[in-house]
């Protein structure tokens, strides 16, 4: 079973600032089998980023995903007050077909 | 514009069976896996099933296997999810979330708002 850890479970920081997120999966998954998503209270989660590092349709170029094998990361270049919120990285592979991380908050300082 | 919306989540006793709806609508239905996820304070997001874009092929969560239903009815452009033996561990918000192509979907390209289901006696 692959299991997903973001870190750190919550991130408290300015708008205008840099934002790095961490997922570490317990195996290696592939590029193309690890996606992003933003969730705001009471709304639906949003693709933000697939196959690791491209931004899905709409998504601002603020928003960047690199990492590769077990290693993951997002960024948030510099954050506007929209982008507090929360997060979660999603592998697919085999057993379970599909896991989340546990998010990691996106808080303002 | 793709939109999902899901319905049928209630309070239910456990051991009782439900049936919930997923009306997809801005985007070729028939051409597009589709998914459950849900979510829980607890355990955060769990996917829970999908289908196919003809329902050959169907998955489910080592959890809920043997007790859920997925299924789907393209005339209707519906997803559906059939519950038996409802659980306390079954509550949850429970999302449609469409695939990124009509067989393997690597993730979730579109999701619905959720519909609540709390199972409590």
């Amino acid at each position: 079973e692959i299991v997903l850890t973001q870190s750190p479970d919550t991130l408290s920081l300015s708008p205008g600032e840099r934002a790095t997120l961490s997922c570490r999966a317990s195996q290696a998954v592939a590029s193309d089998y690890l996606a992003w998503y933003q969730q705001k209270p009471g709304q639906a989660p949003r693709l933000l980023i697939y196959g690791a590092s491209s931004r899905a349709t709409g998504i601002p170029g603020r928003f960047s995903g690199s990492g590769s094998g077990t290693d993951f990361t997002l960024t948030i270049s510099r954050l506007e007050p929209e982008d507090f919120a929360v997060y979660y990285c999603q592998q697919y592979g085999a057993s379970p077909l599909y896991s989340f991380g546990q998010g990691t908050k996106l808080e303002i300082k | 514009e793709v939109q999902l919306m899901e319905s049928g989540g209630d309070l239910v006793q456990p051991g009782r069976s439900l049936r919930l709806s997923c009306a997809a609508s801005g985007f070729t239905f028939d051409n597009y896996a589709m998914h459950w996820v849900r979510q829980t304070p607890g355990k955060g997001l769990e996917w829970v099933s999908g289908i196919t874009w003809n329902s050959d092929t169907s998955a489910y969560a080592d959890s809920v296997r043997g007790r859920f239903t997925i299924s789907r009815d393209n005339a209707k452009n519906s997803l559906y999810l059939h519950i038996n033996s409802l659980r306390d561990d079954d509550t949850a918000l429970y999302f449609c979330a469409k695939g990124r192509s009509g067989t393997n979907s690597y993730y979730f390209d579109f999701w619905g708002r959720g519909t609540l289901l709390t199972v409590s006696s």
